[in-house]
């Protein structure tokens, strides 16, 4: 399967800042998505990067809060804005050409002081 | 909706046994799929192991197996020979019904190895 580069690893942000997580993938996928894990928390998608177009949001996420690009088919980036501590969480970027892989970037971890 | 359900928050297991992680799922789709995932303290999430609901045969990745009962929907992962190394939080999941590829998950299992 493909690698996803991601990063940063991690970062320790200040309030009311924004901070961009970028994914590289070695080879094209069809499908990318971001997923944000809380603290002791499972995995919730926030949403898909369509390549070319406005990403597609979860019930919850806003464009404004986190903005999303894709300009290709091997790279997203995503935006956390206007921070406060709740955003402090764990960032995964994902990707997928079939319906039998998903795989994943090493993962941001967020907190914001 | 699919559900993904993980009874065990925590289990623990001696180095070098085999230990079984439980998943049972909710799905109203003919034909679906089940990942299992590894995710130690950095944070990355580490694709183990996949399951497709028409596969012939239950899935097995190097010490990694799946026990896929259908007609009880679980998707129950053996790690065999436990290693200190496998210490981690495992999550289960699946695909939406909305045939994209996003994937619903649990709420984890932590695995703690005792040496």
């Amino acid at each position: 399967s493909a690698v996803i580069s991601q990063k940063p690893s991690r970062d320790i942000c200040q309030r009311g800042t924004s901070l961009t997580i970028q994914c590289q993938v070695d080879s094209q996928v069809t499908m990318m998505f971001w997923y944000r894990q809380q603290p002791g928390q499972s995995l919730t998608l926030i949403a898909t990067a369509n390549q070319g177009s406005e990403a597609t949001y979860e019930s919850g996420f806003v464009i404004d809060k986190f903005p999303i690009s894709r300009p290709n088919l091997t790279f997203s980036t995503l935006t956390v804005s206007n921070m406060s501590p709740e955003d402090s969480s764990i960032y995964l970027c994902s990707g997928s050409s079939g319906p039998r892989e998903a795989f994943f970037g090493q993962g941001t971890r967020l907190t914001v002081v | 909706a699919q559900k993904i359900t993980q009874t065990q928050p925590g289990m623990f297991v001696q180095e070098k046994e085999a230990v079984t992680l439980d998943c049972t799922y909710d799905t109203s789709d003919q034909s679906y799929g089940l990942f299992w995932y590894k995710q130690p303290s950095s944070g990355e999430m580490i694709f183990l192991i996949y399951q497709g609901s028409y596969d012939e045969q239950n899935a097995t990745e190097g010490r990694y197996s799946l026990n896929f009962q259908k007609a009880r929907k679980s998707a129950n992962l053996v790690i065999s020979a436990s290693q200190l190394g496998d210490s981690a939080m495992y999550f289960c999941a699946t695909r939406r019904a909305d045939s994209s590829y996003k994937l619903i998950f649990g709420s984890g299992t932590r695995l703690l190895v005792r040496p």
